[in-house]
């Protein structure tokens, strides 16, 4: 079935670093591909979302890009800031009416 | 535009017994779906309404239940809890799921002891 691997946390950076979170997908067909953000006793947030092979999404300063040809679609971010300190979670979602398939999720601690 | 609710927020069981969670989608939203995260599995699908009937379900066993009602309000039931339903229990409502922005709720924190 579908899946999705992301990198171990927790990831530990300090302000104004260079983030990247790894993203890769097992999927039949071409999924959609997500990021979720889950601040500290929230739910999740859509944070960017591509649909479709070298779409790249953007958010808050955020990026990720659909490779189809590596199947990953890796989060990065330019810097960071101490309010990104959340966990983040890669998701897929095969068809129109599909549940979401999610990677295990990417805790971030960003330290001033 | 209010957004999802959940209730209730935080629930103690011990096992055997039985619960209900609440949720009520954003208005206009008739899409419902219910995951499940743990720590050891991450998030896990566990089923979707849509127009008060079960469009998809995940691989749990029939303790969970689910149900949706006219106004797209949902709840989920869980019956003879165990140690592992211990779990942050989140809702998304979408527009009609057919891959629309599902928009999360705060979740209902169970703990079974």
């Amino acid at each position: 079935g579908d899946s999705v691997t992301q990198m171990e946390g927790p990831v530990t950076l300090s302000e104004e670093a260079f983030l990247t979170i790894n993203c890769t997908y097992t999927a039949t067909g071409y999924p959609s591909l997500f990021w979720y953000v889950q601040y500290p006793g929230e739910g999740l947030q859509l944070l960017l979302k591509a649909t479709k092979a070298d779409d790249k999404g953007s958010n808050k300063g955020f990026e990720a890009t659909y490779r189809k040809e590596t199947t990953s679609f890796h989060l990065e971010k330019g810097s960071v800031q101490v309010s990104d300190s959340a966990v983040y979670f890669c998701a897929l979602q095969n068809s129109g009416n599909t549940p979401l398939v999610f990677g295990k999720g990417t805790r971030l601690s960003v330290i001033a | 535009k209010a957004g999802v609710t959940q209730t209730p927020r935080y629930l103690i069981k011990t096992r055997g017994q039985q619960v209900t969670l609440s949720c009520s989608p954003i208005s206009g939203h008739r899409s419902v779906s219910w995951y499940q995260q743990t720590p050891g599995q991450g998030l896990q699908f566990l089923f979707e309404y849509f127009s008060e009937t079960q469009r998809n379900k995940g691989n749990f066993p029939g303790r969970f239940s689910g149900r949706q009602f006219s106004n797209s309000r949902s709840e989920m039931n869980v019956s003879t809890l165990e140690l592992g339903d211990s779990a942050l229990y989140l809702c998304a409502s979408s527009l009609d799921g057919r891959g629309n922005e599902q928009f999360f709720g705060p979740g209902t924190r169970l703990t079974v002891l």
